[in-house]
């Protein structure tokens, strides 16, 4: 799997939109991105993913340079609620290979 | 509420006993994996079934004896654990065909506490 690099930790504003950035340059041309998130205590919830474009669902927007060498994970409106260890994942398309490899994760804190 | 159960939440043993993790999902996925998570670090992978069968073993002791009896039930037997295996034990969920664009589903943990 290709390496990620993500800042360890980030503060943002309850109500705020949070730009999350991760930095993915050896990614091959197959791999896709994925992003999850972990809350106290609970175990990691999938967010979103993507290979190419720019995606968006309920949760959030994931946006993916052209290049491909780094993406941005935007929680359009951060609530408290999202405060979470947030890990964004390339993952391996190699066939037989379903594992998903953490890193070790931006730590955001939501604050009022 | 997840939709990948795990049980029990909580397990306290010691070092002779023998016990089992349990793990129970419903949406069909064919591919099913262990985690390992130790304190404020990220999830490490321990073990993936594909279709029932050990498809990889990331070189775990042989004290963690994992087994697959159907496809919706994944268990972790234990047995001689250490202190240092304390931890948080996730399973995970995964649909096999088209793999790499279906993302892993994770039930809540239970969190071993090895005496």
């Amino acid at each position: 799997d290709a390496k990620t690099t993500q800042p360890p930790s980030m503060d943002c504003a309850e109500g705020r939109a949070a730009n999350l950035p991760c930095n993915h340059s050896t990614i091959s041309g197959n791999e896709y991105v994925y992003w999850y998130r972990q809350i106290h205590s609970q175990g990691p919830q999938y967010i979103i993913h993507g290979l190419k474009n720019n995606e968006t669902n309920e949760m959030a927007s994931l946006i993916i340079t052209e290049d491909r060498k780094s993406s941005t994970l935007i929680l359009p409106h951060a609530t408290l609620r999202d405060t979470a260890v947030y890990y964004c994942i390339v993952r391996a398309t190699a066939t037989n290979d379903y594992k998903l490899s953490f890193g070790a994760g931006t730590t955001v804190t939501v604050r009022a | 509420d997840t939709e990948v159960t795990q049980t029990p939440k909580h397990l306290v043993m010691g070092m002779t006993n023998k016990k089992s993790l349990k793990c129970e999902q419903h949406m069909g996925h064919r591919a099913m994996y262990w985690y390992k998570q130790k304190a404020k670090k990220p999830p490490e992978l321990m073990f993936v079934y594909s279709y029932e069968k050990l498809s990889i073993n990331e070189s775990v002791p042989s004290r963690f004896s994992p087994e697959c009896p159907n496809s919706s039930l994944l268990n972790l037997h234990l047995h001689a654990l250490q202190p240092e295996d304390s931890a948080l034990y996730l399973c995970a969920s995964s649909q096999i065909r088209d793999s790499y664009n279906s993302p892993l589903h994770f039930g809540n943990g239970t969190r071993l506490t090895v005496t």
